[in-house]
């Protein structure tokens, strides 16, 4: 069953705008990790935080935690046009196994120049 | 470091014959792999856990005797899409956790797979 739900599904901003995407899930997690994918291709690892973590940086990216709603989100400061693409939240759970990931629906990001 | 290839990146096959996806780690040792399948504007759906020298554990509802899946070593992992259908259509993406022992896992190109 599907464990994160990204909202909003779709996002289109200016770059230099920030942008944030949340996810939602249902159950208790070991971490949870947003990765990117482009258009028809694979899938890049952005970032990963652990169940213990409120908050974490990367870059540009930044990562808040909060396992007492249940939600994370993705905060992509200063974007620019290369940044267009989909964002997946993805979350492993100990019910799972702390190797299984469960993907949300995904947000698709739109940076206009 | 942390590549994962897929071959072939896409490939068109006739209803009825049966289509090999190879996933290899190229710069470590995988353990576990894992195959996903998704379809347009969707999101990644897990189809089954393939452990090396052992069977692979698949999800609910994945039929394990149309998707076959070889772990035969810890860099190459299989996924056989037998008797395809149409249905079967999607994009098939493979990734590796590294045995070293972290959370991540490192994702292929992914595979196109078009049945006519």
């Amino acid at each position: 069953s599907q464990q994160g739900e990204e909202d909003p599904q779709a996002l289109s901003i200016q770059e230099g705008e920030n942008a944030t995407m949340n996810c939602s899930y249902k159950t208790s997690i070991n971490n949870l990790q947003w990765y990117r994918q482009n258009s028809g291709r694979g899938l890049v690892h952005l970032i990963l935080i652990r169940s213990n973590e409120r908050e974490k940086h990367s870059g540009r990216l930044r990562v808040t935690l909060d396992t007492s709603k249940k939600s994370s989100s993705l905060l992509i400061t200063a974007s620019r046009a290369a940044d267009t693409a989909s964002y997946f939240c993805a979350t492993a759970s100990p019910q799972g196994g702390s190797e299984k990931l469960v993907f949300g629906k995904g947000t698709k990001l739109t940076v206009n120049p | 470091g942390a590549v994962v290839s897929q071959h072939p990146s896409w490939v068109i096959c006739k209803s009825g014959t049966s289509v090999k996806i190879e996933c290899r780690s190229l710069d470590f040792q995988a353990t576990t792999m894992f195959w996903y399948r998704q379809f347009p504007k969707q999101s990644l759906m897990l189809m089954a856990t393939s452990n090396e020298g052992s069977k692979a554990t698949y999800e609910q509802g994945v039929e394990k005797d149309k998707f076959l899946i070889n772990h035969a070593s810890l860099t190459l992992s299989t996924l056989t899409v037998t008797s395809a259908h149409p249905e079967d259509s999607s994009f098939y993406i493979c990734s590796a956790r590294d045995q070293r022992g972290t959370y991540e896992q490192y994702f292929g190109p992914g595979t196109r797979l078009t049945v006519t």
